[in-house]
């Protein structure tokens, strides 16, 4: 168990919908990242939050977007749903002391498996 | 970080056997490299890292290597057994983010 988890784990809906994915972050760990990983692929970084604030953006669809609350867990929401979004997202967090500071291992939560169908 | 290449994509070998995986990465100014293990649906999880003032280390049967003149690092697993079976990410520092490799398939025939 790395510390971090997220909700659903799996989630299964229509083309156009619109879905929220939850992920609350280890304790004290600031950091929180968003990654998408399609079938067979590798790692996509969409987003970075750093205790609240957006800190760094990937290949992220304006479809996409995601929020840090002050508790710092974070949501990621994915609208206007295509079949093309399927795919695990996985939320990691890190323990790094500035929201520059990238030395640090990250603990990735067990992911949601999304499909769009 | 920012731009990191891994190589090979899919690596087949017999148990007992060793296993290397490398990765090139861009920016000269990284200096966290980790590598992480994913098995099929799972999470991935962090087997080992490597900081720059150590060219290399070894946990067990996993060691990793950096070069930094050459900006390369690669893992090697010896003694290889079945359940090394999974797919491999290498990573680096890019600006606020963890750039990850595109990952290797390591499979490990009994």
């Amino acid at each position: 168990d790395s510390g971090v988890t997220q909700t659903p784990k799996h989630l299964i809906t229509a083309t156009g919908q619109r879905v929220t994915l939850r992920c609350s972050p280890r304790s004290g760990d600031l950091s929180v990242y968003w990654y998408q990983q399609s079938l067979d692929q590798g790692l996509q970084f969409l987003i970075q939050y750093y205790n609240g604030e957006e800190r760094a953006k990937g290949n992220i669809l304006e479809r996409f977007s995601a929020q840090q609350f002050p508790d710092l867990h974070s949501e990621l929401n994915l609208s206007s749903l295509e079949l093309g979004d399927s795919a695990l997202y996985f939320c990691a967090s890190s323990a790094n002391t500035s929201a520059w500071d990238m030395n640090t291992e990250a603990f990735f939560g067990q992911g949601t498996r999304l499909t769009v169908v | 970080g920012e731009n990191v290449e891994q190589h090979p994509s899919t690596l087949s070998v017999q148990e007992g056997d060793s296993a290397v995986i490398k990765c090139t990465y861009s920016d000269s100014a990284s200096n966290y490299f980790p590598w992480y293990k994913q098995e099929l649906g799972k999470r991935p999880q962090l087997i080992i890292d490597i900081r720059s003032n150590v060219g290399e280390k070894k946990d067990q049967r996993i060691a990793v290597t950096l070069n930094k003149t050459a900006k390369h690092f690669s893992l090697h697993i010896t003694e290889t057994q079945p359940e090394d079976s999974a797919v491999y990410f290498c990573a680096a520092p890019g600006f606020q983010k963890l750039v990850f490799g595109t990952g290797t398939r390591l499979l490990v025939s009994p």
